[in-house]
């Protein structure tokens, strides 16, 4: 597509249950990551893929967090057993191989109340 | 580790206004430096970059140096509009490419009439 689509849009989800955030990325680009953007702890990184090879998980704040990403193209974020602390936004990026410069959806507002 | 320090906000300023949002960083080796934008509502959006030092990034009227010596990457803009009314955030990424954006904390800006 034109540019990095995420859906929801925003999400509302009670403390204790799972979600699933999407990301579709730029067609061709080989590089994806999720960060998180929540009050006071600014912009986090979560999780990168690059192609084929085994994702960078450095980011990732628990094990109740996950993402895979199939075919090379789409990519999911699981957060099991919400938190209210895990409220933020969740923003995906983008880049062509060997380029640097990151693309941004417009990102999924989770809300656990 | 790499880490980026960025003035923190919020900036209010009048229209037609001189602008600087200052920004530090640490980095080994030398860093690709960058600005983000996030207008209200939206998502982010790449500003500018630099890769090498005094190199110098310029976009809609803002500028910002990349200064080895002084490891920062201020941003600048002659006169402001409200429509430059947003959230800025300074980030790097390592030399190697491919790795994930480190964000300062974003100052927010304010333009009034």
């Amino acid at each position: 597509g034109a540019g990095v689509s995420q859906s929801p849009s925003n999400k509302v989800t009670e403390k204790g249950k799972d979600v699933e955030l999407r990301c579709d990325p730029i067609s061709g680009h080989t590089a994806l990551y999720w960060y998180r953007q929540s009050l006071g702890q600014g912009l986090e990184f979560l999780i990168y893929f690059q192609g084929n090879s085994a994702p960078d998980k450095s980011g990732l704040p628990s094990d109740r967090f996950s993402a895979e990403r199939t075919g090379g193209s789409v990519s999911t974020l699981t957060i099991q057993r919400t938190q209210q602390e895990d409220s933020a936004v969740y923003l995906c990026a983008t880049t062509a191989g060997g380029l640097e410069t990151q693309y941004f959806g417009p990102g999924t507002r989770l809300l656990v109340l | 580790g790499n880490s980026v320090t960025q003035m923190e906000g919020p900036v209010t300023l009048s229209e037609e206004a001189f602008l600087t949002i200052n920004c530090t960083y640490t980095a080994t080796g030398y860093p690709s430096l960058f600005w983000y934008v996030q207008y209200p509502g939206e998502g982010l959006q790449l500003l500018l970059k630099a890769t090498k030092a005094d190199d110098k990034g310029s976009n809609k009227g803002f500028e910002a140096t990349y200064r080895k010596e002084t490891t920062s990457f201020h941003l600048e803009k002659g006169s402001v509009q409200v429509s430059d009314s947003a959230v800025y955030f300074c980030a790097l990424i390592r030399p190697s490419g491919n790795t994930p954006l480190v964000f300062g904390k974003g100052t927010r800006l304010s333009v009034i009439a």
